[in-house]
């Protein structure tokens, strides 16, 4: 099976950096995504991490360690925008399975 | 732009109906998947499809079932509709190489009564 653990909540404030932890249990790992959903809306994707390292878009960064099952999503000079809920994903073969989601709560 | 249209945004029906939840992308994508979203639990995938007339159970594939007739449209069926299938229902998509990148639908708040 596959298990993923993330933070329930988390909160900042504008201008600051947060990181959101994933670890996770799983058979068969290809990879580890980010979606962000805002309250009312579907989920859209960030970014995607097949290999260890960082890969950067913007002011979002997402980071894989392939052998300690661990990623996280960082993002700089926080918006209010960003308030939302962010859920890390394994992809295995076929399909993605989602952990259970973080809230990011930004206040000014 | 890309997109995935769900037949409805809200869906009130009663115990025992028969309901069908469809979805349709326009982006010629190979995979489609039906999850559940409920409070505390994040998306829970009920079936997915890779092909048209093919399926696969996802993690909660009970009480439910699948149609895929057409490349474009993928549709959730429940037989009998249970007060414990109120919840949001997303339908998302994506390209047979990018299956870490899915495409959502806006999402159907479906509820049991």
């Amino acid at each position: 099976g596959q298990s993923l653990e993330q933070p329930s909540e988390v909160t900042a404030v504008e201008g600051a950096i947060v990181q959101i932890n994933c670890t996770y249990q799983t058979s068969g790992f290809y990879g580890l995504s980010w979606y962000q959903q805002h309250d009312g809306g579907a989920p859209t994707f960030l970014s995607y991490n097949a290999l260890d390292g960082l890969e950067e878009t913007g002011r979002f960064s997402s980071f894989l360690s392939r052998s300690d099952s661990y990623g996280y999503l960082l993002l700089q000079e926080l918006q209010m925008k960003d308030s939302a809920s962010y859920f890390c994903a394994v992809r295995g073969f076929q399909k993605l399975v989602f952990g259970t989601g973080t809230r990011l709560l930004v206040s000014p | 732009d890309v997109k995935v249209t769900q037949s409805s945004r809200y869906l009130v029906k009663r115990t025992g109906e028969k309901v069908f939840l469809e979805c349709v992308q326009d982006m010629d994508h190979e995979n489609m998947f039906w999850y559940r979203q409920d409070p505390g639990l994040g998306l829970r995938l009920i079936y997915f499809s890779y092909d048209v007339k093919m399926k696969e159970k996802g993690d909660i594939p009970e009480g439910y079932s699948v149609s895929r007739e057409k490349k474009e449209r993928f549709s959730l069926i429940l037989e009998s509709a249970s007060t414990n299938q109120t919840s949001m229902y997303l339908c998302a998509s994506s390209s047979g190489t990018g299956g870490h990148e899915q495409y959502f639908g806006p999402g159907t708040r479906l509820t049991v009564t």
